[in-house]
């Protein structure tokens, strides 16, 4: 989506390094996710929030950590405590806060995180 | 939790022929079914929903139907394209307030020219 911009578009992580990969959205949306996505699986959510220095851990949030100061920006650290960080990592956004009901995600085109 | 299964994992057709991907769900307060289509490299791109108080909705040659009885709901592409080669996901929305997507494994469609 072109409101929503990741980077880098690649990223390599050595032993026991920490890094950070960024969200930032135009939309004006409320909501902003971080998905994990494995080969042949689906997505699996790893953190949410749904307003500003608000948020909350997904299924798989072991060994990340995010922060939600500014409603544009939404980023994810993998820590050293992640021991399988390689995966695809997709950044979603949704318009509306917690009781708007059900509206679309929409996502951004993602980071591929490596192992050096 | 809620838990959706997708198939076929892999579904191969030839251009101008119909696909159909079928998906079901666990909760039954589920009421939001989003469509998703992930190209190489991408993000997944929404394609079409669903809500839980309509049984079928069209757009040009996509279509998706509802059987919330069953718990199960489909996605269908008539006429076929090239261009339709990707990843589709289905997904159903939980039913709290922070109304999670829960998501199916992905088929890879391959369309035949």
């Amino acid at each position: 989506d072109g409101g929503i911009t990741q980077s880098p578009k690649y990223l390599f992580r050595k032993e026991g390094q920490n890094v950070t990969l960024s969200c930032e959205q135009n939309l004006n949306h409320d909501a902003m996710y971080w998905y994990r996505q494995d080969p042949g699986q689906g997505l699996r959510l790893i953190y949410y929030s749904q307003i500003v220095n608000d948020f909350q851990k997904g299924d798989i949030a072991e060994g990340y950590s995010v922060s939600r100061e500014k409603k544009e920006s939404f980023p994810l650290t993998v820590t050293s405590a992640q021991k399988n960080p390689t995966a695809f990592y997709l950044c979603a956004t949704k318009f509306g806060g917690p009781f708007s009901g059900n509206q679309p995600q929409h996502f951004g085109d993602g980071t591929r995180l490596s192992i050096l | 939790g809620e838990n959706v299964e997708q198939h076929p994992s892999t579904l191969s057709v030839q251009e101008g022929d119909s696909a159909v991907i079928k998906c079901t769900y666990s909760d039954s307060a589920s009421n939001y079914f989003p469509w998703y289509k992930q190209e190489l490299g991408k993000g997944p791109q929404l394609i079409i929903d669903i809500r839980s108080n309509v049984g079928e909705k069209k757009d040009q040659r996509i279509a998706v139907t509802l059987n919330k009885t069953a718990k199960h709901f489909s996605l269908h592409i008539t006429e076929t394209q090239p261009e339709d080669s990707a990843v589709y996901f289905c997904a159903a929305s939980s039913s709290g307030s922070a109304r999670q997507l829960t998501f199916g494994s992905g088929t890879q469609l391959t369309v035949l020219p």
